[in-house]
């Protein structure tokens, strides 16, 4: 089983559209939690840290369900500009982090 | 959050030979990690760049294929030995400058190998 999992897509939505990825985490010790941003032949960006708490920035709002291991990114009123590869991004603990394999956004106008 | 310097950006290498990729960091940091993302896959972690001390390599990575260097606290090398065109992939450097969040990567080098 891989350590963080993510439904690959793509996923094609209009734009105005609200949009959901989800991503799994195996390891119970995780400790930090992440979305990066990666469009095509870039380097990943931080998009936001989770928070247990659930936390919000803009149009972007991401969970965290500690007891599942489950982490979401819910994406409001999509943008053209929107369209890239996310990433599940967890730290265990060991400074380093591992990623999901990413899931693909594409929003069409 | 720290800027990473990562050069070279892409190179097409002949087989057999070594290419070596430098990330300057403009802030003294503790770690150093490189990845390594092949065409159409998430990141993988080669290894985490220690000053002063051997680099930690994970499973599938060995010091003889990957050698890094890190003779200070704001640069680090990598290098890709005896290359083989299953070696063509893109090669990040990363660092947390501090605090629980931020990891910042460079631009990445893109290694095409023929």
């Amino acid at each position: 089983r891989k350590e963080v999992e993510q439904d690959p897509g793509p996923f094609n939505v209009p734009e105005g559209a609200t949009v959901a990825f989800n991503c799994t985490y195996s390891n119970s010790a995780s400790q930090s939690f992440f979305w990066y941003r990666q469009d095509c032949r870039k380097e990943p960006k931080l998009l936001m840290s989770v928070y247990s708490s659930g936390n919000e920035d803009g149009r972007f709002t991401a969970q965290l369900n500690r007891a599942s291991q489950y982490i979401s990114l819910l994406i409001r009123d999509s943008k053209l500009s929107d369209s890239a590869t996310y990433l599940c991004v967890v730290n265990t603990g060991r400074r380093a982090l591992t990623f999901g394999s990413g899931t693909r956004l594409q929003v069409q106008p | 959050s720290a800027v990473i310097s990562q050069k070279p950006s892409r190179d097409i290498c002949q087989r057999g030979t070594s290419l070596t990729i430098q990330c300057q960091v403009d802030s003294q940091v503790t770690m150093m990690f490189w990845y390594r993302q092949q065409p159409g896959q998430s990141l993988t972690l080669i290894a985490t760049a220690n000053q002063g001390s051997e680099a930690t390599y994970e499973s599938g990575f060995v010091i003889d294929k990957f050698p890094i260097s890190r003779p200070n606290l704001t640069f680090s090398t990598l290098t890709v030995s005896n290359m083989s065109p299953e070696d063509s992939s893109i090669y990040l450097c990363s660092v947390q400058p501090g605090g629980a969040y931020g990891y910042t990567f460079g631009s990445g080098t893109r290694l095409t190998v023929v």
